[in-house]
């Protein structure tokens, strides 16, 4: 168990609709990150929070968007979705700002689009 | 941005025999460098890690190399075992270390 918590574990819907993620990061940990993992892409970064702002983004298409909370979990909202979406999407968590520090994957989240 | 390039994509080795796996990559102001181990259907594990101001890092069966002149890194597996089958990812971090680029992955099969 990494600590860190991501629901819902499997989530289908359909092209076109909206969908939140969640993750809350280990107790400590003030970074979150959110990848996406799909079978053509391989695992990819979106963004990074730290402490409530965004601190870097990656490959994260403007349908996309996230933040973290006071509390320091984080969403990430996916919308008007399409086929290609389907993937794992994975957050981890860290203690600093910097990435240089081990990053703790939660057990992902499986999006289906149909 | 980094370019973070794996080879091979996939490896088989027999039970108690090495495994090499390569990385390079492209940013020279990368300075940290994990690797990830992957089960199927499951969350990526931090396996090691090094940073640039290091050349070699090991830990019982498992060894990271970095050249950072030629700007590549490998991962060492000796005495492999069956349930370190699994893919296996290495990553770059940068822009001010918050940026992660990952490699394609390797999967890896040990052979009982």
């Amino acid at each position: 168990d990494s600590g860190v918590t991501q629901t819902p574990k499997h989530l289908i819907t359909a092209t076109g609709q909206r969908v939140t993620l969640r993750c809350s990061p280990r107790s400590g940990d003030l970074s979150v990150y959110w990848y996406q993992q799909s079978l053509d892409q391989g695992l990819q970064f979106l963004i990074q929070y730290y402490n409530g702002e965004e601190r870097a983004k990656g490959n994260i298409l403007e349908r996309f968007s996230a933040q973290q909370f006071p509390d320091l979990h984080s969403e990430l909202n996916l919308s008007s979705l399409e086929l290609g979406d389907s993937a794992l999407y994975f957050c981890a968590s860290s203690v600093s700002l910097d990435g240089n520090q081990p990053q703790h994957f939660g057990d992902g989240t499986r999006l289906s689009i149909l | 941005g980094e370019n973070v390039e794996q080879h091979p994509s996939t490896l088989s080795v027999q039970e108690g025999d090495s495994a090499v796996i390569k990385c390079t990559y492209s940013d020279s102001a990368s300075n940290y460098f994990p690797w990830y181990k992957q089960e199927l259907g499951k969350r990526p594990q931090l396996i090691i890690d090094i940073r640039s101001n290091v050349g070699e890092k090991k830990d019982q069966r498992i060894a990271v190399t970095l050249n950072k002149t030629a700007k590549h890194f490998s991962l060492h597996i000796t005495e492999t075992q069956p349930e370190d089958s699994a893919v296996y990812f290495c990553a770059a971090l940068w822009g001010g270390y918050q940026k992660v680029t990952f490699g394609t992955g390797t999967k890896l099969q040990v052979i009982p």
